[in-house]
């Protein structure tokens, strides 16, 4: 059974303070690998994909990375508007049908 | 391009009594999904469907049926709502095979009294 947990549940910091979200994950087959924002009262919005271990994505301030085994989200000097619940996702099924999302860590940056 | 829409946006409901949720998307996409938000539970599959005519079950199938007439939409039913249904729905699609990205409505709150 595909499965993904996330840590911390949920994380406060203060403004320029940078940090880490982890994301841990058991699957057969990875297709994919995916973070998303969520801001409250609204759908998830999507952030990066990664596909295989070694791999590296950046936006801003936000840099993913992949592991056989794990995801981390880096948060470098976050501001406030950086506030928001991060979710990470696994694609996995012989046709990428499988979507399989964690809990979410939701992030707090106080200015 | 509207993306994912959700309809209705917010609803009350009577123990018992039923509803649709649709979701329309105009990009074209083979698959879509239904999941349930809760808090501190993360975002639960409820059915999902990789083509028209197709559905399949979830984590959390139970008390929700689901129809994928056209393409475009996919409907969500509840027969006889119960207060364990109170809940925030996200309708989700993609464009279907591997490493493609979801894409999401703005969620519809349910709540059943």
């Amino acid at each position: 059974e595909d499965q993904v947990t996330q840590s911390p549940e949920a994380l406060r910091l203060q403004e320029g303070e940078s940090s880490s979200l982890n994301c841990s994950y058991t699957v057969s087959g990875l297709r994919g690998l995916f973070w998303y924002r969520q801001d409250p009262g609204k759908g998830p919005e999507f952030l990066f994909t990664l596909y295989s271990a070694g791999e590296e994505k950046e936006k801003e301030r936000l840099k993913a990375t992949l592991t056989k085994k794990e995801s981390f989200l880096h948060i470098t000097a976050p501001k406030p508007e950086d506030s928001a619940t991060y979710l990470c996702a696994v694609q996995a099924g012989s046709y990428g049908q499988n979507f399989v999302f964690g809990p979410g860590t939701r992030l707090s940056v106080l200015p | 391009n509207a993306g994912v829409t959700q309809t209705p946006k917010f609803r009350v409901l009577k123990t018992g009594q039923s509803m649709t949720l649709l979701c329309a998307q105009d990009m074209n996409h083979e698959y879509m999904y239904w999941y349930r938000q809760d808090p501190g539970m993360g975002l639960r599959l409820i059915h999902y469907s990789v083509g028209e005519g197709t559905t399949a079950k979830g984590e959390v199938p139970d008390g929700y049926n689901v129809s994928r007439l056209k393409k475009q939409n996919f409907l969500l039913g509840l027969e006889s709502a119960a207060p364990s249904q109170t809940s925030v729905y996200f309708c989700a699609s993609l464009l279907g095979g591997a490493g493609t990205e979801a894409f999401f409505g703005q969620g519809t709150r349910l709540t059943v009294v």
